[in-house]
């Protein structure tokens, strides 16, 4: 059983360039959503949606696209990367609204250089 | 008020020895208080959850004790042990939302 599958785990950019960080789930999940964890400031949300077609932004989305076409894929896309966007990335799932267990990915740890 | 104020930052304990690590919030409309626990190079998995209707829940070794009036909740993990230094959070949601508002995170090592 999968879970909630992040690619890639390590990725080094330069500044500007653009990438796309993976993450899928294979327990049909409406509900899915991308965090960054930093130091000393906990997991901070960045973009999440509700299910195929509908996403919204979270605390932090600034710099930040997602799109939601499929129930198990939640692309988060960085188009011009900045040093301020090194963290480590975490998608989570859940099968329904909040009060209840989200499953986080392994996380991906993005250094912007 | 949407924040969740996580204390201590990190805490060393013995094996043995009962690890306490506490969190405030502001939002009374939150109703539903999760921790979750991470280790290293791992993404964070639920641990133990609690709503506000109940004073405590214990799970094992894990018990939440929540203070509605004081708008407080702890964690406490008894008889702590080696396997159990990782990260933890706490986080607090509102019924009916995706929004998980977590706190700042708390780094323990358990001494063997």
């Amino acid at each position: 059983n999968a879970g909630v599958t992040q690619t890639p785990k390590f990725q080094v950019l330069k500044t500007g360039q653009s990438m796309t960080l993976q993450c899928a789930q294979d327990m049909n999940h409406e509900y899915m959503s991308w965090y960054r964890q930093d130091p000393g400031m906990g997991l901070r949300l960045i973009h999440y949606s509700v299910g195929a077609g509908i996403t919204d932004q979270g605390e932090v989305p600034n710099g930040y696209n997602v799109s939601r076409s499929t129930t198990e894929d939640f692309p988060l896309r960085l188009l011009s990367a900045a040093p301020s966007q090194t963290s480590v990335y975490f998608c989570a799932s859940s099968s329904s609204p909040a009060n209840t267990e989200a499953f986080f990915g392994q996380g991906t740890r993005l250094t912007v250089v | 008020q949407q924040q969740v104020k996580q204390s201590p930052q990190s805490l060393i304990v013995q094996k043995g020895g009962i690890s306490i690590i506490n969190c405030a919030y502001e939002n009374t409309a939150f109703d539903y208080f999760p921790w979750y626990q991470q280790f290293p190079g791992k993404g964070p998995a639920l641990l133990i959850a609690i709503r506000p209707d109940v004073s405590e829940k214990k799970e094992g070794r894990f018990t939440i004790s929540f203070n509605k009036s004081a708008k407080q909740f702890s964690l406490h993990i008894m008889d702590s042990q080696p396997g159990d230094s990782a990260t933890y959070f706490c986080a607090a949601s509102f019924s009916g939302t995706y929004k998980y508002i977590f706190g700042t995170g708390t780094r323990l090592k358990v001494l063997a």
